[in-house]
């Protein structure tokens, strides 16, 4: 079985581009949530998504967005990128919005 | 403010030579605690879950156990392969938000 899946694996941006990050879930899953990473930190909560409705937003700027689709893959998009936003960058997958989490190998995002 | 400690922040251990890791919350209205190992660079793997004091979960040379304050993850006769960051995180009551609260993680080195 696949797990979760998010793609690009790097990303390299400039400041003030845009970027869009995507995440697959585990198939049967209807819950993803998103995470930043900051290299010796723990992760961050960004945004979780159920059955497409934002069900929890972390203490993250207007310029992080994020979306569900109907076949519940996300993406999550990054506006007027600063140095700080670089980072690796998880999406987690799981059945219900409260139960166990499994993560994707994550994307590394370096704005330069 | 909801907490979520670990401790020692590093810890090195000779081949075989069992401890156990520390997670402490201050959180209200625990909900679940989560496990997970994170090699460098990778997302982190899904260990155990634990969700009322006394419980006590096993795989392999880990053993994860729960109170009313902390959690403790003990490692027997660990293997070099052990060697990673061992991350706890903590579900808290909050309306509909589901985010996870982590800790910053242990790093583990396991020398042969």
């Amino acid at each position: 079985d696949a797990g979760v899946t998010q793609s690009p694996t790097h990303l390299i941006k400039t400041r003030g581009q845009q970027v869009t990050l995507r995440c697959s879930p585990i198939s049967g899953h209807k819950s993803v949530s998103w995470y930043q990473q900051v290299l010796g930190q723990g992760p961050q909560f960004i945004f979780q998504y159920y059955e497409k409705e934002e069900r929890g937003r972390g203490n993250f700027p207007d310029r992080f967005s994020a979306r569900q689709f109907p076949n519940y893959s996300s993406e999550l998009n990054v506006n007027a990128l600063l140095l700080g936003d670089s980072a690796l960058y998880l999406c987690a997958s799981s059945f219900l919005a409260n139960t166990e989490a499994f993560f994707g190998q994550g994307t590394r995002l370096t704005v330069v | 403010e909801d907490q979520v400690t670990q401790s020692p922040e590093a810890l090195r251990l000779q081949e075989g030579e069992s401890s156990s890791l520390n997670c402490s919350y201050t959180v209200s209205g625990l909900r679940g605690l989560f496990w997970y190992r994170q090699d460098p660079g990778k997302g982190p793997e899904f260990l155990f879950t634990l969700y009322s004091a006394g419980e006590e979960k096993e795989k392999e040379r880990l053993k994860a156990t729960l109170t009313k304050k902390e959690s403790f993850l003990h490692i027997t006769a660990p293997k070099p392969e052990d060697s990673a960051t061992y991350l706890c995180a903590v579900q808290a009551e909050a309306g509909n938000n589901r985010k996870l609260i982590w800790g910053l993680g242990t790093s583990l080195a396991v020398n042969p």
